[in-house]
């Protein structure tokens, strides 16, 4: 089983609409991560959580909400999609001060 | 302000070659240096991570170093194989961050046979 589990994997949706990505994780790391590849721009930090009553934003927080809703799972909100939300989001979890990060496969969202 | 730079430009070498990857950085103290490989449509996978205060790392058929005074790390991938091609990321993480890291653009690497 993968330690990151990501849904959904793909999705297209409509300017305007609500969109949840979830993230799970079987291996109990406390901390879980947000992550946005675009093209040319690699991964930029949207929201990380070091625990399940610490939320912090990252570099590009805007119009992206999360929620954890308990140790082994991270949510990523985008209230209102719009076009230039379209990329690949990916999760990912980690434990400790110097561990590596596990990365989830990415949910890859369009926004028309 | 902070950048990290990784070369844009792919490396295609041949098989049983060293490739040899950088990683730049200016504007930044990293405390650790982390690199990820990444599969097209896929998430990056932990490689090896170095500590500022080592020069060098070696995992198999990995080596990386860190010059906290050039402020760069090479990634060395020695015998190199077709399954190797795939982009390469490096990550830099301050001291006291916890495992927040700010990554690079990555390189892609090609094994030709």
């Amino acid at each position: 089983d993968a330690d990151v589990t990501q849904t959904p994997r793909n999705r297209i949706t409509k300017t305007g609409k609500r969109i949840m990505l979830e993230c799970s994780q079987t291996k109990g790391h406390d901390r879980m991560y947000w992550y946005r590849q675009d093209p040319g721009l690699g991964l930029q930090l949207i929201y990380y959580s070091f625990d399940v009553k610490d939320i912090n934003k990252g570099e590009i927080s805007d119009g992206y909400s999360v929620s954890r809703q308990a140790q082994a799972k991270f949510s990523l909100s985008l209230e209102s999609a719009i076009p230039n939300q379209t990329a690949l989001y990916f999760c990912a979890a980690g434990t400790g001060v110097t561990g590596e990060l596990f990365f989830g496969e990415g949910s890859r969202l369009t926004v028309l | 302000s902070q950048k990290i730079e990784q070369n844009s430009e792919a490396l295609n070498i041949q098989e049983g070659k060293t490739a040899t990857l950088t990683c730049n950085y200016t504007n930044y103290s990293p405390a650790y240096l982390q690199w990820y490989r990444q599969d097209p449509g896929r998430g990056p996978v932990f490689l090896l991570l170095i500590r500022e205060n080592e020069k060098e790392k070696r995992k198999e058929r990995l080596k990386v170093t860190f010059d906290t005074t050039l402020k760069q790390s090479l990634f060395h991938i020695t015998a190199s194989q077709p399954a190797d091609s795939a982009t390469y990321l490096c990550a830099l993480q301050r001291a006291g961050g916890g495992n927040k890291l700010t990554f690079g653009t990555g390189t892609q690497l090609k094994v030709e046979l």
